[in-house]
Order: structure tokens, then sequence, then C-alpha cells
């Protein structure tokens, strides 16, 4: 069974500090990573993919790789109250369909 | 129109109505996906088809059916649902399974009632 764990929060942060968002996943053959977007009544919105290990910066969103330890992160920089949603990891295998986590709540309060 | 587009928004129905849901991609996608979403709960992956093929089918019950009559439209057709079938109805596309970009557009959603 291919799983996808998320940390459900609520992560609270102060605005303008730095959100830092988790996921682990258990097929180590996992090839493609995406991170989501949902506002409350929402569809989620796809924010960042990341296929090779490292970091991939997009304006204040950084998403990082790690296979070996099989984790992936997205890091919010200067967060805002706007930011405030539920993000979603997604991973994909051998079958390219998508396994979602549960996603993670974050807070940006004033 | 651009992007994913679901219709109908909303929709209330009886336990004993029949009704369908539309999904519509202006991407030029090849995969598309049905997922539900229950309050407080995690998207639930229904059906997906590839080029037209049903490639996925995770243990839906039969008052759910499924049809992709071209790359562009998907439909979920609805029969003798229960209550807690009330959920988002969320539909997705993607390139093809085959191309390994599983990067997915997600259209607005149905909010399904079911009195």
């Amino acid at each position: 069974q291919k799983e996808v764990e998320q940390n459900s929060g609520p992560l609270s942060v102060p605005e303008g500090a730095i959100a830092s968002l988790n996921c682990t996943y258990s097929d180590r053959g996992s090839q493609s990573f995406f991170w989501y977007r949902q506002y409350s009544g929402k569809s989620p919105e796809l924010i960042m993919f990341i296929y090779s290990n490292g970091d991939k910066e997009d304006g204040r969103f950084t998403a990082q790789l790690n296979k070996a330890s099989q984790y992936v992160s997205l890091l919010i920089r200067d967060s805002q109250p706007s930011d405030s949603a539920t993000y979603l990891c997604a991973v994909t295998g051998g079958s390219y369909i998508p396994t979602f986590g549960r996603g993670t709540s974050l807070i940006v309060h004033p | 129109e651009t992007g994913v587009t679901q219709t109908p928004r909303h929709l209330v129905m009886g336990m004993t109505n029949k009704k369908s849901l539309k999904c519509e991609q202006h991407l030029g996608h090849n995969a598309m996906y049905w997922y539900k979403q229950s309050a407080k709960k995690p998207l639930e992956l229904m059906f997906v088809y590839s080029l037209e093929e049903r490639v996925e089918n995770n243990s839906v019950p039969s008052r759910f059916s499924p049809e992709c009559p071209n790359s562009s439209h998907l439909f979920l057709h609805l029969h003798t649902l229960q209550p807690e079938d009330s959920a988002l109805y969320l539909c997705a596309s993607s390139q093809a399974l085959s191309s390994g970009r599983g990067e997915q557009y997600f259209g607005p959603g149905t909010r399904l009632t079911v009195t």
C-alpha cells in the first residue's frame, strides 16, 4: 500500500515568517512530487512540482526533495494571511496515478 | 472557457433520482480523474481514464458510473445514491499517464447533497 503522510496541523505561523510543510512517502520508486493548495470550500490548485533531488524555487515557494530519506517539503517565505489553506502533497510512482496525503492546514496570523 | 469546468456546481437529489455530473477540460490533456472529497476527509480517487480507457476503479459502488466519450469530456452518472454520498465531487485532468507528467488541474467541483 503506497502511503503519503502529512501532519494534519494546524501549523500556525506569524505573518512574514517561513512556513515549512513536510511530507513523507513509502514507495521508494516514487518519481514525481506535487504540492497543491486548497482553500476551504474550493478545489485543489497546483502550486509546485519537483522530479529531481534538491531544491526548486518559484517565487516565495521552494520545494525540497530528498529521495534517499523519502521526504518532500514545501517552504513558503514571507508568509501572508492569504496563504492560509490546506496544503496537499501528492506522489506518483510507476503507475503515474497520484497518491495524495491528507493535507496540512496552515494558518498565517497577522 | 479555460482550464477544467464542471457542471452543475451544486446538485441536490433524492435517493431515487438519476443525475449526471459533467466535466470538460480545455487543456489538451489525455487523462481525466474523478475524486470524492467529504467534509474533513482526504481526497478519495474514484476513477481514472487515460487516452479514453479506464485504468483505475477504486472499489467504487456501482451506483456511480463513469463515462469518458473523448479525451475532453468526462461524466459521472449517479443513481440510487445514499446520504453518505453527499460530498464535493472533483474532476481533474493531466497529460496522459504514459507521459509521466502527473501535474493535475482540478475543476471547481460539484457540491452534491443527497436527501
